[in-house]
């Protein structure tokens, strides 16, 4: 079975441009995470989909930064403009409905400059 | 506000001995509460995790002692390997919340030959 894939590995980009990430979940799995760590500090909630549906958007930082999950798989977190501080290691996770363990991707790692 | 804090911040302990982390939180409602372990360019993946119903969990060389009235968690790596050096993060959860994941900043452990 394929884990949590995400898209791309690793992001360079100027201050003020836009940067997509995207997530493909386990399939099956209807909760989607994202998640981001900044520069050696804990792991942060940004929000959680289920199916299409955001559930809990409570972590998003600001409105630059804008996530989607169409027809309820894969998702994409998008941050325009992009600022010094968006700068980390940002993971999706999914699970079963239901489920508890969350299933981390390997993170993007975004450094904008 | 980070809901629990872990220490130490980086372990350096030899083959064969115990890695020990803490962490410690505040609010009650939690119930669920994982271990994850990062290597270098993965993301986190579940090692082990209790509900407050019981106080010690064990699996394989890894150990959840949990103090409920003290509100304090902690993870005993035994006759650790080197194979074991990789970030852990504590974390937890309560059933209100959908599964949104609140980590410690997280313990570098690195077991020296």
């Amino acid at each position: 079975e394929a884990g949590v894939t995400q898209f791309p590995s690793h992001s360079v980009i100027e201050k003020g441009q836009t940067v997509t990430l995207r997530c493909d979940p386990i399939s099956g799995h209807d909760n989607l995470y994202w998640y981001r760590r900044v520069m050696g500090k804990e792991i942060k909630f940004l929000l959680h989909f289920v199916k299409e549906s955001k559930q809990d958007e409570s972590g998003m930082p600001n409105n630059r930064f804008l996530a989607e999950r169409t027809g309820g798989t894969y998702s994409t977190l998008k941050v325009q403009p992009a600022e010094l501080e968006d700068s980390g290691v940002y993971f999706c996770a999914s699970s079963q409905g239901g489920g508890e363990t969350q299933y981390f991707g390997p993170g993007t790692r975004l450094l904008v400059l | 506000q980070q809901q629990v804090k872990q220490s130490p911040q980086s372990l350096i302990v030899q083959k064969g001995g115990i890695s020990i982390i803490n962490c410690a939180y505040e609010n009650t409602a939690f119930d669920y509460f994982p271990w994850y372990q990062q290597f270098p360019g993965k993301g986190p993946a579940l090692l082990i995790a209790i509900r407050p119903d019981v106080s010690e969990k064990k699996e394989g060389r890894f150990t959840i002692s949990f103090n409920k009235s003290a509100k304090q968690f902690s993870l005993h790596i035994m006759d650790s390997q080197p194979g074991d050096s990789a970030t852990y993060f504590c974390a937890l959860t309560d059933g209100g919340s959908w599964g949104k994941l609140q980590f410690g900043a997280g313990t570098q452990v690195v077991v020296t030959p």
